[in-house]
């Protein structure tokens, strides 16, 4: 157990329907960053909160949000799914930031069908 | 751009024998640099990491080397084992609140 906790493992949901995917960051980690990993596909950065306010965002569709919540845990918002938003979904998260390294959450399974 | 490459796609070993990993990286001004392991349906899994001022690394059987001059890390395992079986992904930071990911290596051990 890395001490990231995501929830849930798995998600089966239709396209164009919203999801939304939590994370619980490791005691005393600020910082929470969300990655996608698509089959077979290396980690793309989605964005970033540090102790409730956005500090970074990458290629993340207008069509996903998140948000840190005051006891530090944070949510993926999914809207109008697409079936190539099937993916894995990683949360991470670090105390110093990322020259420190992250310890990962074991993802969401998000299948669209 | 943000670019961390892998040379190998795939690697196969024989149990007991070391295996390299290679990733190239394009920034210079990266200076910290992380190895990650990805076991099947897991998240991944911090395994050594190297700050720009060192060339070589080492913990439990891995060894991180770092060339700056050509751009260029690797990760070599020691007797390499079927539970080391993954993929490994480098890493790099270039102070900022991201880490920019490789592709990755799917390293295979066989009997």
């Amino acid at each position: 157990d890395s001490g990231v906790t995501q929830t849930p493992k798995h998600l089966i949901t239709a396209t164009g329907q919203r999801v939304t995917l939590r994370c619980s960051p490791r005691s005393g980690d600020l910082s929470v960053y969300w990655y996608q990993q698509s089959l077979d596909q290396g980690l793309q950065f989605l964005i970033q909160y540090y102790n409730g306010e956005e500090r970074a965002k990458g290629n993340i569709l207008e069509r996903f949000s998140a948000q840190q919540f005051p006891d530090l845990h944070s949510e993926l918002n999914l809207s109008s799914l697409e079936l190539g938003d099937s993916a894995l979904y990683f949360c991470a998260s670090s105390e110093q930031g990322a020259g420190y390294g992250y310890t990962f959450g074991s993802g969401t399974r998000l299948t669209v069908v | 751009g943000e670019s961390v490459g892998l040379h190998l796609p795939t690697l196969s070993v024989q149990e007991g024998d070391n295996s390299i990993i290679n990733c190239a990286y394009s920034n210079s001004a990266s200076d910290y640099f992380i190895w990650y392991k990805q076991e099947s349906g897991k998240g991944p899994q911090f395994i050594i990491d190297i700050r720009s001022n060192m060339d070589k690394r080492q913990g439990q059987r891995v060894t991180v080397l770092l060339n700056k001059t050509v751009k260029h890390l690797s990760l070599q395992i020691a007797a390499t084992q079927p539970g080391d079986s993954a993929v490994y992904f480098c890493a790099e930071n270039i102070n900022t609140d991201k880490l920019i990911f490789g592709t990755g290596t799917r390293l295979q051990v066989f009997p």
